[in-house]
């Protein structure tokens, strides 16, 4: 069966300081693969998407950046955090056409 | 933005049928109808999904109108561990984004 993971599950960072999240999918092969960010309270907000190795779709101009170097890895970084990157951090996947995405259990970002 | 409407909150005595409403009055017709849940401080948890016939799985029944302008999600016997938030979706083959609106506050009570 299919899994997906994501680490760390929690994670405090100072304003300023770089930034990287993965997430890797095992039991399937060329994903799409997707980041997602979701503040309190609030829906969930894509970020990148990608359907395959190097090819990165950003859906909302910021200062994160994504990268996909292998078919089942998907990376999430930035060089400098802002206080605004605070946020929960969802990595999903799916198959193409009708299939639903599957979320992990997300990195809770905090920034200082 | 999120093309579905949802009762901001709902409440649901232990044992009974939750069922959860959902208005997607624009769809069209190639758009499948997507549910999801979400349990405090963990990713969303997919549901069932369909696009014109009703769908039932080990986890819910998912009833959609005959215009497909709305939709309701049952669980047939709820738990408390199916306090949650619910969100519907629409979304069809092509796009990329699941747009996850505020959805329903799910409260089931002892």
């Amino acid at each position: 069966s299919q899994t997906i993971h994501q680490w760390p599950a929690t994670l405090v960072q100072p304003v300023g300081s770089p930034l990287s999240l993965e997430c890797t999918v095992e039991g399937t092969s060329n994903p799409n693969l997707y980041w997602y960010r979701q503040a309190a309270g609030r829906g969930l907000q894509l970020l990148f998407y990608s359907v395959g190795i190097g090819q990165i779709s950003s859906e909302v101009p910021q200062n994160l950046s994504a990268s996909r170097p292998q078919d089942r890895q998907f990376i999430l970084s930035s060089k400098k955090l802002l206080l605004s990157d605070s946020g929960f951090y969802l990595c999903a996947w799916t198959t193409d056409g009708n299939q639903p995405q599957h979320f992990g259990d997300g990195t809770r970002l905090s920034i200082l | 933005d999120a093309k579905t409407t949802q009762p901001p909150s709902m409440d649901c005595a232990e044992g009974r049928a939750a069922n959860l409403p959902c208005n997607h009055s624009t769809i069209s017709g190639n758009e499948y109808v997507y549910w999801y849940r979400q349990i405090h401080s963990q990713g969303p948890q997919y549901i069932i999904h369909g696009l014109k016939n009703n769908e039932t799985n080990e986890m819910a029944s998912l009833i959609i109108t005959e215009d497909r302008k709305s939709s309701t999600l049952i669980l047939p016997h709820a738990t408390l561990r199916d306090t949650a938030v619910y969100y519907c979706i629409v979304r069809d083959n092509y796009g990329q984004n699941f747009v996850f609106g505020p959805g329903t506050r799910l409260s089931v009570l002892p």
